[in-house]
């Protein structure tokens, strides 16, 4: 069985703040995938990145980072000076490397609010 | 556009009725999967498919029916509604993850299901 765990169910922050959404998962294979994806208000599920466990390289985006520790089986979300547009819903998932029962498994997600 | 079509976009049924989600998707991917929504929960799986006339169930299924006719479609059944299935549906499409041209999830733009 996999899981995910957000521990953070909500954060605010004033615009220009940095911001770190926590992410850390349980599973028993040794290949898996792991994603973000953003839900603003509209409520479509937006694509923010997708990383493979045999590549424990950080990412940087623009103004988003996300630092990958297989360790401690964490997978960590930084908006660097957040804006009111970064206010969503931030969701971590997994899915393992392998064919067959395959499903993609989410946290219950992280709420947020970037303030003026 | 390519992509995952859901719909309808919104609905109301009344406890009883009965409805049917549509989903269909034009990028020839083997795998489809229907997930629902509630508040502060996440998504949860509800049932996916691995190929034309395969399916099986996920971690939510009680309440729900699912076909897989052709490569394109996959559409989920609400038999007897109960306001227990108050929420918010997502129908979504991948390649095996195990494949080389996996690149992650690609999510329909939701339903919006209340019960009353």
């Amino acid at each position: 069985a996999q899981k995910v765990t957000q521990a953070q169910t909500e954060i605010s922050v004033v615009e220009k703040e940095d911001v770190t959404l926590d992410c850390v998962y349980e599973t028993r294979d040794t290949t898996y995938y792991l994603f973000w994806y953003k839900q603003p208000p509209s409520g479509e599920l937006v694509f923010l990145i997708r990383r493979n466990s045999f590549d424990e390289q950080n990412e940087i985006s623009g103004r988003y980072s996300w630092n990958f520790q297989k360790s401690t089986s964490s997978f960590n979300f930084t908006i660097t000076a957040s804006q009111v547009v970064d206010s969503a819903v931030y969701f971590c998932a997994l899915t393992p490397f392998y064919s067959g029962y395959s499903t993609l498994t989410f946290g219950k997600g992280t709420m947020l609010l970037v303030s003026p | 556009n390519a992509g995952v079509t859901q719909t309808p976009k919104f609905r109301i049924l009344k406890i009883g009725q009965s409805m049917t989600l549509q989903c269909t998707q034009d990028m020839n991917h083997n795998y489809m999967y229907w997930y629902r929504q509630d508040p502060g929960m996440g998504l949860k799986l509800i049932y996916y498919s691995v190929g034309a006339g395969i399916t099986d169930k996920g971690e939510v299924p009680n309440g729900y029916n699912v076909s897989r006719s052709t490569t394109e479609d996959f559409p989920l059944r609400l038999e007897l509604a109960a306001p227990s299935q108050t929420s918010v549906y997502f129908c979504a499409s991948s390649y095996p993850p195990d494949r080389g041209s996996f690149y992650g999830y690609t999510f329909g733009s939701g339903t919006r299901l209340t019960v009353v």
